[in-house]
């Protein structure tokens, strides 16, 4: 199985920062990463895929980078909204995803 | 559009067996690469793949649970239907169906229903 560590675990931070996650795999997973935004009650919402393809609608202050077994997710201006438990996941084996990191407000 | 919504028990009992149903809308389960997968996040944890279904009757599923789950899909309704034998209390999670595109797309899970909280407990 590929295991997928991220972190921080949890991210204090104010409005305008710029946000940076990282994300582990246990082996190569090429580009095949995904990340993923929660809100408390909702379904995980995608924001990018392939490593750092945006997908549609996701505001471009979002970015990814990376490849093989280190990733980072960046969040260029964190807006209010963006304030949420943010997961990475590969798909090159099955689906694995991170354990999470909470950006919270500092 | 794509919807997904997920549907089932909300409790269950201890070494019972759970039914969840996926309903979906707006593709077809017909299309060779498209797949819907469920997908399993207990409280306060990170979510957790379990098993997924292609489009030409392929089926994956989570190593760590394969011995208990059985996906199938009923093309004509737009349903999946995953079965977990042997509920236990640490199998107590919000169940999530998940729409995944074509390979080609290079995408992964990109539609998600609102999930369904099922607790186990006597």
């Amino acid at each position: 199985d590929i295991q997928m560590t991220q972190s921080p675990s949890t991210l204090s931070a104010s409005v305008g920062d710029r946000v940076n996650i990282t994300c582990r795999a246990s082996q190569s997973v090429y580009t095949w990463l995904a990340w993923y935004q929660q809100k408390p009650g909702r379904a995980p919402k995608l924001l990018l895929y392939k490593s750092s393809t945006l997908e549609s609608g996701v505001p471009s202050r979002f970015s990814g980078s990376g490849s093989g077994t280190e990733f980072t997710l960046t969040i260029g201006s964190l807006q209010p909204d963006d304030f949420a438990t943010y997961y990475c996941q590969q798909y090159s084996s099955y689906w694995t995803f991170g354990q999470g990191t909470k950006v919270e407000v500092k | 559009q794509i919807t997904l919504k997920e549907s089932g028990p909300t409790l269950v009992k201890p070494t019972q067996t759970l039914t969840l149903t996926c309903t979906f809308s707006g593709f077809s389960l017909n299309t060779r690469g498209v797949g819907v997968g469920w997908i399993r996040q207990p409280p306060g944890k990170a979510p957790e793949w379990l098993a997924l279904i292609f489009g030409d009757d392929d089926k994956r599923y989570s190593p760590s649970l394969r011995n208990r789950l059985t996906i199938t899909k009923d093309t004509s309704k737009n349903q999946v239907v995953l079965i977990m034998t042997n509920m236990d209390p640490v199998d107590t999670a919000t169940y999530y169906c998940a729409h995944r595109p074509m390979a080609v797309t290079g995408t992964s899970f990109d539609y998600w229903g609102q999930g369904i909280l099922v607790s186990v407990s006597s």
